[in-house]
Formats: C-alpha cells, sequence, structure tokens
C-alpha cells in the first residue's frame, strides 16, 4: 500500500465550477497535510496547510482533513483555465515524522 | 529575496560519469530533502538532512551521494553507479516544527539526461 494516494485523474471541469481533489493516506501517526500544485515542467509550488481535523479556507481554495477516515481533500471554487496544473497531496510520516510522502498527483484541466 | 537555488537547470550526463547538482537556500531552513521526479510516478524521496553533519537515506539512494557541511548547501552527486539518472531533480527545504511540520519549499529544480 502507497503512503499517499490520489486518483490521477485526468479531471475535467468547466470554468467557474468546483473542482474537488481526493487523497488517502496510510500513516495514522500523520499531523502535517499539505496540497501543492505543479504546473508542466515546473517544481511544485505549495496551497494550502493544513493541521486540524475540519476546512480550512484560502481564498477559492479550501482544505478538508478528517484523520478518522484518513483522508484529505482540496476544493476549489469558481476553477479558471489557470488552475489546469497537477495537484499532488502531501503528508509528514516516517520514524520522527521527518519525511513527506507525495502522491503520484491528479491531473486538472478547466475547460473555458 | 529568500529561496532555495538550484544549478544548473540542465544537465547532461556522460557513461561512467558522476555529476553534482547544486542547492542552496537561504530561509534559515534546518532541514533539506533530495527528490526525484518520472512521468506519472509522483515524488521519490533520495535524501535528506536534518542538520548539518548529517543525512538519512531516502527510498531511492542507491546510486546517489550527498553532503550537509553547511546549513545553506545541500549538493547532490548522481555517481556511475546510477544506471538510470534521466528524470527532474527536486531539492526543498523546510523548518522543523515540535510535532507538526511546516511545509516544503522547493527549488527550479534540474533536469539530468544521459547523453
Amino acid at each position: 500500500q502507497k503512503e499517499v494516494e490520489q486518483n490521477s485523474g485526468p479531471l475535467s471541469v468547466p470554468e467557474g465550477a468546483i473542482a474537488s481533489l481526493n487523497c488517502t493516506y496510510s500513516d495514522r501517526g500523520s499531523q502535517s497535510f499539505f496540497w501543492y500544485r505543479q504546473y508542466s515542467g515546473k517544481s511544485p509550488e505549495l496551497i494550502m496547510s493544513i493541521y486540524s481535523n475540519g476546512d480550512k479556507e484560502d481564498g477559492r481554495f479550501t482544505a478538508q482533513l478528517n484523520k478518522a477516515s484518513q483522508y484529505v481533500s482540496l476544493l476549489i471554487r469558481d476553477s479558471q483555465p489557470s488552475d489546469s496544473a497537477t495537484y499532488l497531496c502531501a503528508v509528514n510520516g516516517g520514524r520522527g515524522g521527518n519525511q513527506f510522502y507525495f502522491g503520484t498527483g491528479t491531473s486538472l484541466t478547466v475547460i473555458p | 529575496d529568500g529561496g532555495i537555488t538550484q544549478s544548473p537547470k540542465y544537465l547532461f550526463r556522460k557513461e561512467g560519469q558522476n555529476v553534482t547538482l547544486s542547492c542552496e537556500q537561504n530561509l534559515n531552513h534546518d532541514a533539506m530533502y533530495w527528490y526525484r521526479q518520472d512521468p506519472g510516478q509522483g515524488l521519490r524521496l533520495i535524501y535528506y538532512s536534518q542538520i548539518v553533519n548529517d543525512f538519512q537515506k531516502g527510498d531511492i539512494a542507491e546510486g546517489y551521494s550527498v553532503s550537509r557541511e553547511k546549513k545553506e548547501s545541500f549538493p547532490l552527486t548522481v555517481t556511475s553507479a546510477q544506471k538510470n539518472p534521466t528524470a527532474f531533480y527536486l531539492c526543498a527545504s523546510s523548518m522543523a516544527g515540535q510535532g507538526l511540520w511546516q511545509p516544503q519549499h522547493f527549488g527550479d529544480g534540474t533536469r539530468l539526461s544521459i547523453l
């Protein structure tokens, strides 16, 4: 079982719609959760960090964490063509919690 | 501006040659990491370091070596033992936390290819 699993997609949504991206993780000891956006050929850039159960909102982005279900999601409201990218879920883990495990990413395309 | 600088942006390796990828950060972060990214495989951890003069192997350390002589610098050497080095290499850093870890910040990456 992989430490972090994401649906690879591709996920296509029309402009203005809500995009929903999901991620599950296997290490119950994980305490820190992150969403990154990666444009083709570029390095990942941080979108959101979340540490507590519930929702965290930042602009058009909302991260949701459910530690009991070992599930973290990212909602993108009012999706824009510029949101088209691969979204990576990352979770801390390993002995001491000092490793970061990344999912393989979900490819999102926002159709104008 | 604080950030992570990776160089070179593109690198070509001849068979049997060792090459070194540079990573420098001025964020005063304690922890530094090297990842390899292949198409469709996400990021795989090569090595990481939490303090100067100490580093740990990640999931795919074979054929790679690192050093951490300064807090700001964490160079990666791809040795001739790494038979399939073609990939996108990413360096990252983060501030260690007490239980909670701060996010990693990434450099722009180095693309390594075999000649």
